[in-house]
């Protein structure tokens, strides 16, 4: 069974931290995604990870920067958060032979 | 620019309804459409289809590639009020894999 699992279910942070959202993958996939969630939105891509240290920009990546140390693991850092960055975080996996995308549980953050 | 665009973007249906959901898409170098169920958590797989008219099948769900039209139906027959979710329709852009989604249809189901 696939399992894309993500440090937070629920992160209250003030305006100005510094947020650090984590994801590990088990299935050994090349490919990594952060996604945001926002209703009428739908989901936007942040940032991706095709290997290990290499990431490329999605649709909206400002605010945001991710770190790809280890194939496993992908996280999303919010240097500065702000309120607009409230939303639902949601990470994801996929290999690189297929394009079938398996989700982590996402994190709610809240920015005050 | 690759695009993914479903209707209705919601809907309201009482049980033992049929309802059909639809998903349209632009993308170079088409591979596959991804169909999910999102409930109050992560987005679920339901189907992939990577070949036009061949339908896939799972209990009261069905779906249908029509890569003439470009587009895709997602067929839910005799609904439950477990049905109510959003419903995300997906097309993966590029070589990397990453998901271009469509804005999603709520689907509540009512008893």
């Amino acid at each position: 069974d696939v399992k894309v699992t993500q440090s937070s279910r629920y992160l209250v942070k003030r305006t100005g931290e510094k947020v650090f959202l984590e994801c590990v993958q088990d299935m050994d996939h090349e490919n990594m995604f952060w996604y945001r969630q926002d209703p009428g939105l739908g989901l936007r891509l942040i940032y991706f990870s095709y290997d290990v240290k290499m990431k490329e920009k999605g649709d909206i990546p400002e605010g945001y920067s991710v770190s790809r140390e280890k194939k496993e693991r992908f996280s999303l850092i919010l240097e500065s958060a702000s309120t607009n960055q409230t939303s639902m975080y949601l990470c994801a996996s996929s290999s690189s032979l297929i394009s079938l995308t398996y989700f982590g549980p996402g994190t709610r953050l809240t920015v005050l | 620019e690759d695009k993914v665009v479903q209707s209705p973007l919601s809907l309201v249906v009482h049980e033992g309804d049929t309802v059909t959901l639809n998903c349209s898409y632009e993308v170079t170098n088409f591979r596959s459409l991804l169909w999910y169920k999102q409930e109050k958590k992560a987005p679920t797989f339901l189907f992939m289809l990577t070949s036009s008219g061949i339908e896939k099948k799972s209990g009261r769900l069905s779906s249908i590639l029509d890569k003439k039209e470009l587009s895709s139906i997602l067929n839910i027959t005799a609904t439950q009020t477990g049905d109510s979710a959003i419903y995300l329709c997906a097309v993966p852009s590029g070589n990397t894999g990453k998901l271009i989604f469509g804005q999603g249809t709520t689907l509540q189901v009512k008893p």
